[in-house]
């Protein structure tokens, strides 16, 4: 089965509307991090949180290991922001070796 | 520094033809992938290297996908014979040695095989 579920598979928003992304894993991970793939570009990493809460810039993560389960929410949302967010985990818990989502795609209309 | 160079960035391919993709990784990272992305499996490891030593190869790709990393600085990905079901994007990434938190990816390449 899917190791690595993310929800909404897709989300408009209006600029400056919040966003809030989940994603959902079936096994433990000591490694868990967001990507951010803009259209028709290549995947960039947005920030590691395998537990707890981290912000950078608008962005913050809240990653509960016990549950299995990590967010990803996006403040005043701008229309540079679309793209696919991807979450990706270390399913073999070596910390180096990803599985990944198939995404959750936002479209920030202006 | 330089990231992931990939090249070509589009390829398109006659079914049953060979195609090689290239991949130049970031100096001095050991950790060496191959992803395969489509819109319904999302992303799929093809292979990892570690310092050159192929670690893991994609059980359900073996048969027609063959990646090689001949120096630390180069690798390529082999497809013979190509079908039109390996239209995808692929993806070459690296990473300091076990630290994902490193991972760099290359813009891919779209392939289509007709």
């Amino acid at each position: 089965g899917q190791q690595v579920q993310q929800s909404p598979a897709s989300l408009v928003l209006q600029e400056g509307e919040n966003a809030e992304l989940q994603c959902n894993f079936s096994s433990t991970a000591t490694q868990l991090q967001w990507f951010y793939q803009s259209p028709g570009g290549s995947l960039v990493s947005l920030l590691s949180n395998p537990s707890g809460t981290k912000h950078t810039g608008r962005l913050t993560s809240t990653t509960v290991t016990k549950e299995r389960r990590s967010s990803l929410h996006i403040s005043s949302s701008q229309t540079t922001d679309s793209g696919t967010y991807l979450c990706a985990i270390d399913r073999d818990n070596m910390g180096y070796k990803l599985t990944f989502g198939t995404g959750t795609s936002l479209l920030v209309d202006p | 520094d330089a990231g992931v160079t990939q090249t070509p960035r589009h390829e398109v391919a006659e079914k049953g033809q060979t195609i090689i993709l290239k991949c130049e990784p970031v100096s001095g990272h050991n950790d060496l992938f191959w992803y395969r992305q489509t819109k319904i499996q999302g992303l799929e490891l093809l292979s990892y290297f570690r310092s050159k030593s192929l670690m893991e190869d994609g059980g359900a790709f073996k048969d027609r996908f063959k990646a090689e990393m001949l120096n630390s600085s180069f690798s390529t990905l082999k497809i013979q014979p190509t079908e039109p079901k390996d239209s995808a994007v692929y993806l070459c990434a690296s990473s300091r040695q076990g630290s994902a938190e490193t991972l760099y990816f290359g813009s891919g390449t779209r392939l289509t095989v007709l």
